[in-house]
C-alpha cells in the first residue's frame, strides 16, 4: 500500500502556481520523499525527490515540513502542459516504488 | 536513442494469440521493472529484474512471462490473455539495485512510454 494520502484532484489557473499537498506521517527517518507525474497515456515522468531540506530544480521546488509528515510540490508557473497526475511516493533505496492514485492536476486557461 | 524504448506502443490481440513487448534502456542501468496500469487504477508492480535475474514476481499470472537476456533489454511475453488483461504496460530501469542500501542519490526510475494492450 502507498504511504502517502494526497488529494484526488486540483484545479489551478494558468500562470499562478501550483502546490500540490502530501501528507506522509509514517515517514521513517531514510526515506524520501519523491514527486513524479504521469501526462495521459504516456510513461510516469521523474520530477524531484528530497530527504529534509527543500529542494528545486528546473521543474518544481519540493518544500518538505521540519517534522517530515508532510511536504508540498510548487510548480512555480503551471502551464496547460503540466495537465498530469501526480505522485507523491516515499521510498528508501533498494525499495519498489509503490504508486497511489496521486492528484489529477487541471490546469484552467 | 536515448532513454527507455518500448515496442509496439499499440498492440491488439486475440485471447488466443502469442505475443511479446520489448522494453530497451539506453542508460547503463541495473535494474529493470513492468508495470501494469488498468484503467483508473494506479501503476501495478507486476516484476522486477535486477543484474538480469528475476527478484520479484507481485503474484501475476503465469499467463504473463518475462524474460531479461541483458541488462540493456526486458521482454514481457504474453500467451491466453484475457479482456481485464487489457492496460498501458511501461517498463522502467533505475541504477538503483533493489534490496540493496545504496548512496547514490539519483536512483529514480526512468519510465517508457508503454505499450498500450488491448485484448480482444
Amino acid at each position: 500500500d502507498a504511504k502517502t494520502t494526497q488529494p484526488p484532484s486540483m484545479d489551478c489557473a494558468e500562470g499562478r502556481a501550483a502546490n500540490l499537498p502530501c501528507n506522509h506521517s509514517t515517514i521513517s527517518g531514510n526515506e524520501y520523499v519523491y514527486w513524479y507525474r504521469q501526462i495521459h497515456s504516456q510513461g510516469p515522468q521523474y520530477i524531484i525527490h528530497g530527504l529534509k531540506n527543500n529542494e528545486t530544480n528546473e521543474m518544481a521546488s519540493l518544500i518538505i515540513t521540519e517534522d517530515r509528515k508532510s511536504s508540498t510540490l510548487i510548480l512555480p508557473h503551471a502551464t496547460l502542459r503540466d495537465t498530469a497526475v501526480y505522485y507523491c511516493i516515499v521510498k528508501n533505496y533498494g525499495q519498489n516504488f509503490v504508486f497511489g492514485p496521486g492528484t489529477r492536476l487541471s490546469v484552467l486557461p | 536513442e536515448t532513454g527507455v524504448t518500448q515496442t509496439p506502443r499499440h498492440l491488439v490481440m486475440g485471447m488466443t494469440n502469442k505475443k511479446s513487448l520489448k522494453c530497451e534502456q539506453h542508460l547503463g542501468h541495473n535494474a529493470m521493472y513492468w508495470y501494469k496500469q488498468s484503467a483508473k487504477k494506479p501503476l501495478e508492480l507486476m516484476f522486477v529484474y535486477s543484474l538480469e535475474e528475476r527478484v520479484e514476481n507481485n503474484s501475476v499470472p503465469s499467463r504473463f512471462s518475462p524474460e531479461c537476456p541483458n541488462s540493456s533489454h526486458l521482454f514481457l511475453h504474453l500467451h491466453t490473455l484475457q479482456p481485464e488483461d487489457s492496460a498501458l504496460y511501461l517498463c522502467a530501469s533505475s541504477q538503483d539495485l533493489p534490496g540493496v542500501v545504496s548512496l547514490d542519490p539519483y536512483n529514480e526510475q526512468f519510465f517508457g512510454p508503454g505499450t498500450r494492450l488491448t485484448v480482444l
